[in-house]
């Protein structure tokens, strides 16, 4: 089955640190560009950050650009977000989402169910 | 405040069409193409239309997608109560050099 499956999420405090990450299975993981993408509760989509599929280029929203570090492993079809001075805006259910270009069109066409990060202050 | 402008509601009753717009600039919809996402109540969002106007397979043709300069639509013709849902627009923005999204339209079938 063509899925993506996160991880990692709980509740940390502000100014803390923690790792989400992804697992990609039934399709061909190193061929496609990945992202992050979050919803706040009751909020809309905001796109997190982008990595092409060899680790570069990488590409970061500015509310979270030397905060956040995006990385993959396509030997173990993974994807990861190190978020590292996490604030209380940085509560959402994060997406991991695959990245997927037809006729020189990017689009999301894979999404996660996602993986709730609350942060306390 | 999100970079692509969409309405906060929109409402029809089943049979009818309507149409839910989003708005942009140069450096966002009038540079590239936009998608269009449905997310179900307490589920993740599926892509619902790519490249402007293409229908990924398993979508219905009710719903169709155009563009003209910086601002896009979605119409989803023949309303059903399944369609109840958010509505989302996304495309790349060049200057930003990140993926933009609209802020969602709720749907309401009436």
């Amino acid at each position: 089955e063509v899925q993506l499956v996160e991880s990692g999420g709980g509740l940390v405090q502000s100014g803390g640190s923690l790792r989400l990450s992804c697992a990609a299975s039934g399709f061909s993981f190193s061929a496609y560009s990945m992202d992050w993408v979050r919803q706040a509760p009751g909020r809309g989509l905001e796109w997190v950050s982008h990595i092409g599929v060899s680790g570069t280029p990488t590409y970061y929203a500015d509310s979270v650009k030397g905060r956040f570090t995006i990385s993959r492993d396509n030997a173990k079809s993974s994807l990861s977000l190190q978020m590292n001075s996490l604030r209380a805006e940085d509560t959402a259910l994060y997406y991991c989402v695959r990245d997927w270009t037809a006729n020189n069109s990017p689009t999301f066409d894979l999404w996660g169910q996602g993986t709730l990060v609350t942060v306390s202050s | 405040q999100s970079v692509l402008t969409q309405p906060p509601s929109a409402s029809g009753t089943p049979g009818q069409r309507v149409t839910i717009s989003c708005s942009g600039t140069s450096s966002n919809i009038g540079s590239n193409t936009v998608n269009w996402f449905q997310q179900l109540p307490g589920t993740a969002p599926t892509l619902l239309i790519y490249s402007d106007n293409q229908r990924p397979s398993g979508v219905p043709d009710r719903f169709s997608g155009s563009k003209s300069g910086t601002s896009a639509s979605l119409a989803i013709s023949g309303l059903q109560s399944e369609d109840e849902a958010d509505y989302y627009c996304a495309t790349w923005d060049d200057t930003l050099n990140g993926w933009v999204f609209g802020g969602g339209t709720k749907l309401t079938v009436l």
